[in-house]
């Protein structure tokens, strides 16, 4: 089956700077990137996607950038806020079923 | 617009019993995935609903079996609990499994 490898486990940034997150996978066949928030005490929150037919793909302050050739993929977040604090997660899979990472848990300092 | 409503939020159980747990998907969704997240994991998927269906399924024993509703809501059921159960239970629901929506969990603790 699939395999996620998300890195880091743990990303400490100062306000203002930005994040970066990578993943890995396994399946030549996941054709799905979805990326999800999860805060304390609520589920995850999908917060941007990508496709296998799309290299780049951005949100105001959050971009995700895809490579099928070396499998891998990125959440990029600019200018961090306090808010952005959360665990996230990358997924991948393909018929929309994603597998997860273990999660990257990011602390922004005002 | 409601989201995933998921009950009970939190539930403690004794080893050996039995558990239902219950998903009411976003409006207008009709998939139903239910996914085990352990503490400091990402969530693994259990399996996933459709049509009243189950389409498919990961890595869990048979004590893990669930159901979807006409209406599109869901149950999950676990049978003879383990302590190694304890754990938060995510349901999503999608359109067609296009982007999921998940709810916020079902926090089960086995004793």
């Amino acid at each position: 089956g699939e395999n996620v490898e998300q890195h880091p486990s743990t990303l400490s940034v100062q306000e203002g700077d930005s994040a970066v997150i990578k993943c890995t996978y396994s399946d030549s066949a996941s054709n799905y990137f979805p990326w999800y928030k999860q805060e304390l005490g609520k589920g995850p929150q999908l917060i941007i996607d990508i496709r296998s037919n799309v290299g780049e793909k951005k949100d105001q302050r959050i971009a995700v950038t895809l490579n099928k050739t070396a499998k891998h993929f990125s959440l990029h977040i600019t200018e961090t806020q306090p808010e952005d604090s959360a665990v996230y997660f990358c997924a991948s899979g393909g018929s929309y079923i994603p597998t997860f990472g273990r999660g990257t848990s990011l602390i922004v300092h005002p | 617009d409601a989201g995933v409503t998921q009950s009970p939020t939190h539930l403690i159980k004794t080893r050996g019993q039995q558990v239902t747990l219950r998903c009411s998907p976003k409006s207008g969704h009709d998939t139903v995935s239910w996914y085990q997240q352990a503490l400091g994991q990402g969530p693994q998927f259990i399996f996933q609903y459709y049509e009243e269906e189950e389409r498919q399924r990961g890595n869990f024993p048979d004590r893990f079996s669930g159901h979807q509703f006409p209406n599109y809501s869901s149950e999950l059921n676990v049978n003879a609990l383990l302590l190694g159960d304890s754990a938060l239970y995510l349901c999503a629901s999608s359109l067609a499994g296009d982007g999921y929506t998940f709810g916020s969990g079902t926090r089960l603790t086995v004793v």
